[in-house]
């Protein structure tokens, strides 16, 4: 059964970097049939797709956080990463890792438990 | 981009049905038939009930159901049930491989 796990620190101060790491389980992030994706959601709000990868390390963001989003895969170690620059209080969220199948169908039937993120001073 | 809209809550009473909607425009909802859906229970994470507007995956209750007229997508819940009570989300592809998720609806079995 596929399992995803995120992990990263809890706290980031404001301006720096958010970094968090998603491990994968029972499945590789070499597949060529998923993409692993990132959403957000803040505190008693809704969600946000951040962004996606693919195996061959082929990206796409959401273009209102393009500017400060890097993710990234690791295969020997089967994880993918997510990387949010220049923080503010906005960014405290819930963030969660996904599989999804293509970049059209909005299939994200497989989730991490989701890690929370708070950006405070 | 701007989310998805959705009402913010909803009701219903148990064995009833409910519809929640979700209206975009023509770059998303009304451009492609790529709408999922999503049950949150609190503290929990989403869990898909509704994939390419209709479908329905394995262990998903035939109760739940997706449909999609022009720009607005709906989700039926009928028999409603006590364990139905969370939050839905829709999600739509935008175009530029991109997706875009609703503001959410909290769904309340009185």
């Amino acid at each position: 059964q596929l399992q995803l796990q995120e992990s990263g620190p809890g706290l980031v101060k404001p301006s720096e970097t958010l970094s968090l790491t998603c491990t994968v389980s029972g499945g590789s992030i070499s597949s060529t049939s998923y993409y692993w994706g990132w959403i957000r959601q803040p505190p008693g709000k809704g969600l946000e797709w951040i962004g996606s990868i693919y195996y061959s390390g082929t990206t796409y963001y959401n273009p209102s956080l393009k500017s400060r989003v890097t993710i990234s895969l690791d295969t020997s170690k089967n994880q993918f990463s997510l990387k949010l620059n220049s923080v503010t209080a906005a960014d405290t969220a819930v963030y969660y890792c996904a599989r999804h199948p293509s970049m059209t169908t909005v299939t994200l039937r497989y989730w991490g438990q989701g890690t929370l993120v708070t950006v405070s001073s | 981009q701007s989310a998805l809209t959705q009402p913010r809550s909803v009701s219903g009473s148990p064995g009833q049905s409910v519809t929640i909607s979700c209206t975009g425009t023509s770059s998303d909802v009304g451009g492609y038939n790529y709408v999922s859906w999503y049950q949150q229970h609190p503290g929990k994470a989403p869990k898909l009930m509704i994939y390419d507007v209709s479908k329905r995956p394995s262990g998903v209750p035939d109760r739940f159901s997706g449909s999609k007229s022009g720009n607005m997508a709906s989700l039926t819940i009928s028999g409603l049930q006590a364990e139905d009570e969370a939050d839905y989300y829709c999600c739509s592809y935008a175009g530029s491989y991109t997706f875009i998720f609703g503001g959410g609806t909290e769904l309340t079995v009185l």
